[in-house]
């Protein structure tokens, strides 16, 4: 079973609306969080990176939340753009792994106009 | 550019043909990762350098598999025997130090197709 799992596999939203994507984790204890954007055809490009102690982090319309309790954490994407259209991947790093990163299965979101 | 560069972009080859994947990193760089995404697949870590300590193979699938990184800098991951199981798009990324909070940056990745 995959330590990080992503909902939904995907999704459909149209131009201007919001979305929320969801990660779960099962490894602990962990270093930090990130959030990557991966266009089709590219390597993933990190979006953002939270400690266990950061509840929130935000970079431009996407924010990401962290609840180091329930082990979950969320990216919202506000006022979505066609250029949103990308798989989004949650990952983990492990510091007692090696500092290695363990990968959602991503969620791919299509912005239609 | 000042990026992570991979060669060949793609790669098609024959079941049972060796192949080389090439990375050149961000240049300063001490480490080195090469992960591989499957089809349908989240991204899966195969190995990694640091410096001149020896490689984390620990994520190599099988013996066929091997990289090394001469100087410090630009990596090559070898596949002998290819099977059809090792289509899939292989990705490099660096770093400027393996604390938890570097940041990795990846390059575009190199599709590997076996026929």
């Amino acid at each position: 079973k995959n330590q990080v799992e992503q909902s939904p596999q995907s999704l459909i939203i149209l131009e201007g609306k919001n979305c929320t994507l969801q990660c779960n984790y099962t490894v602990s204890p962990f270093s930090n969080l990130r959030w990557y954007k991966q266009d089709t055809g590219r390597g993933p490009v990190s979006l953002t990176i939270m400690t266990f102690s950061e509840n929130t982090k935000s970079n431009g319309r996407y924010t990401a939340t962290l609840d180091a309790d329930t082990k979950q954490s969320s990216l919202h994407i506000t006022a979505s753009q066609l250029s949103d259209s990308a798989s989004y991947i949650c990952v983990v790093l492990i510091k007692a792994a090696g500092n290695k990163l363990t990968f959602g299965g991503g969620t791919r979101v299509l912005v239609k106009p | 550019g000042a990026g992570v560069s991979q060669s060949p972009s793609n790669k098609v080859t024959e079941k049972g043909k060796d192949v080389e994947l090439r990375c050149d990193p961000i240049s300063g760089h001490t480490a080195l990762y090469w992960y591989r995404q499957s089809l349908g697949q989240g991204l899966e870590f195969l190995i990694y350098f640091q410096g001149n300590s020896a490689p984390d193979k620990s994520g190599l699938p099988s013996d066929r598999f091997s990289a090394e990184r001469t100087g410090g800098s630009v990596s090559t991951l070898t596949i002998q025997r290819t099977q059809q199981e090792d289509s899939a798009v292989y990705l490099c990324a660096s770093s400027s130090g393996v604390s938890s909070y570097n940041e990795q940056f990846f390059g575009p990745g190199t599709r590997l197709t076996v026929l």
